[in-house]
């Protein structure tokens, strides 16, 4: 089974403030994704990528930028956070064949 | 709108009864997948199934593609499988964007 980590798992930092999100996969899929987790809204899209050095726009990326690094590093970025980032962050990857996706442990983010 | 309708939106049963959770979603898909998230908690993924019925245990999937819907069956519930269920759509490839829609969930409560 594909394993998806996140780093940190709790946030809490001040409008304004800069914060990165790391993921990392280790089963070499293709696709990587960035969701947030909201009361009302369910799980929704901000990021994702199908390869080193590629990103795609996803449903709600305003606020946000992302990198991915290498094949198993994907990056969440926000660089001015405001309070209404404050959410649950879910990192997953999938492959491109098989198109299962796996999700990581979450990162709580509160934006203060 | 929605594009993909979970219902019910909750549902309380006593241990051992069972469970109809419905999926339906309003545009043409490719494949779906089903999930299961304790409160605050990861997503797991409980079916990948682009169509037909699949069976794990006391838990089925039956997944229409024709007619738009999917359904997760729970038999003999139990105070363990008390959390939120998610089913997800793929709506198609093109090129290389491939991504999942989410419902808002159905939250089931087993009580003893």
């Amino acid at each position: 089974e594909a394993a998806v980590t996140q780093s940190p798992r709790n946030k809490v930092t001040v409008t304004g403030g800069n914060v990165t999100l790391s993921c990392r996969q280790t089963n070499s899929h293709n696709y990587m994704y960035w969701y947030r987790q909201d009361t009302g809204h369910g799980l929704r899209l901000i990021h994702y990528s199908y390869g080193a050095g590629n990103l795609q726009i996803g449903d709600v990326p305003d606020g946000y930028k992302a990198t991915r690094t290498t094949q198993e590093d994907f990056f969440l970025l926000l660089e001015l956070a405001s309070p209404s980032q404050t959410s649950l962050y879910f990192c997953a990857s999938s492959d491109w064949g098989l198109y299962e996706q796996y999700f990581g442990p979450g990162t709580r983010l509160t934006v203060l | 709108g929605q594009q993909v309708q979970q219902s019910p939106t909750s549902l309380v049963l006593q241990e051992g009864e069972n469970a109809e959770l419905q999926c339906n979603f309003s545009t043409s898909l490719n494949s779906m997948q089903w999930f299961y998230q304790r409160p605050g908690g990861s997503l797991v993924s409980v079916f990948y199934n682009p169509s037909g019925t699949k069976q794990s245990g006391r838990l089925t999937s039956t997944t229409v593609i024709k007619e738009r819907r999917s359904s997760l069956h729970i038999s003999s519930s139990q105070i363990t499988d008390s959390g939120t269920y998610l089913c997800a759509m793929e709506q198609g490839v093109t090129g290389n964007t491939r991504k999942l829609i989410f419902g808002l969930g159905t939250t089931l409560q087993v009580q003893p």
